[in-house]
């Protein structure tokens, strides 16, 4: 069982909005540590999205946002796009575990 | 424009050590940032395995300390990765990638090397 919890989907029509969740504790994401979310089509490398909750990387579309509360973070994505298909990952700091930990991944589908 | 790229063997036999090297091309290893080694194995999701930063500062994955070796190579301008008594568990896309922040945000990533333990 991942220390950080993502759902295992998410869809939504073009032109939706989608939010991707990531679920921690206080070792984590509620420690504080930072939480980052990239977006990886598999075959290819990852792409870094989102750093330290909510900063955009250059070149990064600003239809991605990130947010956090608590224990968990979120991803939005506004204005969803047939190529935002892919699979989503979101990754923290871990105090317990000592480490970088990435989350299990979304899979988003655009209908 | 800086570009990284994995170099492995593709194929390493159960109980031998597995090594690769990440190239960096474009740009310096050397400065602020911190270089990583990120793996997926088959039908799974991502694992951060280790960094290293210019002077040899290191932090790994806490179960894969103890087989894990990340080393820098300033002067060839390369960082490597050294992971001893593979398994099949141990197969899996190894991607080296460039730290953006110190904490883990991998910016710049390779496209990554398929590396399968088989006898």
């Amino acid at each position: 069982q991942s220390v950080l919890t993502q759902p295992p989907s998410v869809s939504g029509a073009p032109g939706q909005r989608v939010i991707i969740s990531c679920t921690g504790s206080l070792s984590n994401i509620g420690a504080p540590y930072d939480v980052h979310w990239y977006r990886h089509v598999p075959g290819s490398a990852p792409k870094l999205l989102i750093y330290a909750y909510n900063r955009r990387p250059s070149g990064v579309s600003d239809r991605f946002s990130g947010s956090r509360s608590g224990t968990s973070a979120s991803l939005a994505i506004t204005g969803l796009q047939a190529d935002d298909e892919a699979d989503y990952y979101c990754q923290s700091y871990d105090n317990t575990l000592t480490g970088y930990l990435f989350g299990p991944g979304t899979k988003v589908t655009v209908l | 424009q800086l570009q990284v790229q994995e170099s492995g063997p593709g194929l390493v036999k159960p109980s031998e050590t597995l090594s690769l090297t990440c190239s960096i091309s474009g740009g310096s290893i050397r400065g602020d940032h911190y270089w990583g080694w990120i793996r997926q194995p088959p039908g799974k999701g991502l694992e951060w395995i280790a960094s290293i930063n210019d002077i040899g500062n290191t932090y790994y994955h806490p179960s894969l300390e103890s087989r894990a070796t990340i080393s820098v190579d300033t002067s060839n301008n390369q960082f490597s990765l050294r992971l001893n008594s593979v398994t099949a568990a141990d197969t899996a896309v190894y991607f080296c990638a460039r730290d953006l922040t110190g904490s883990s945000a991998f910016d710049l990533w390779g496209q990554g090397t398929m590396i399968t333990v088989t006898s």
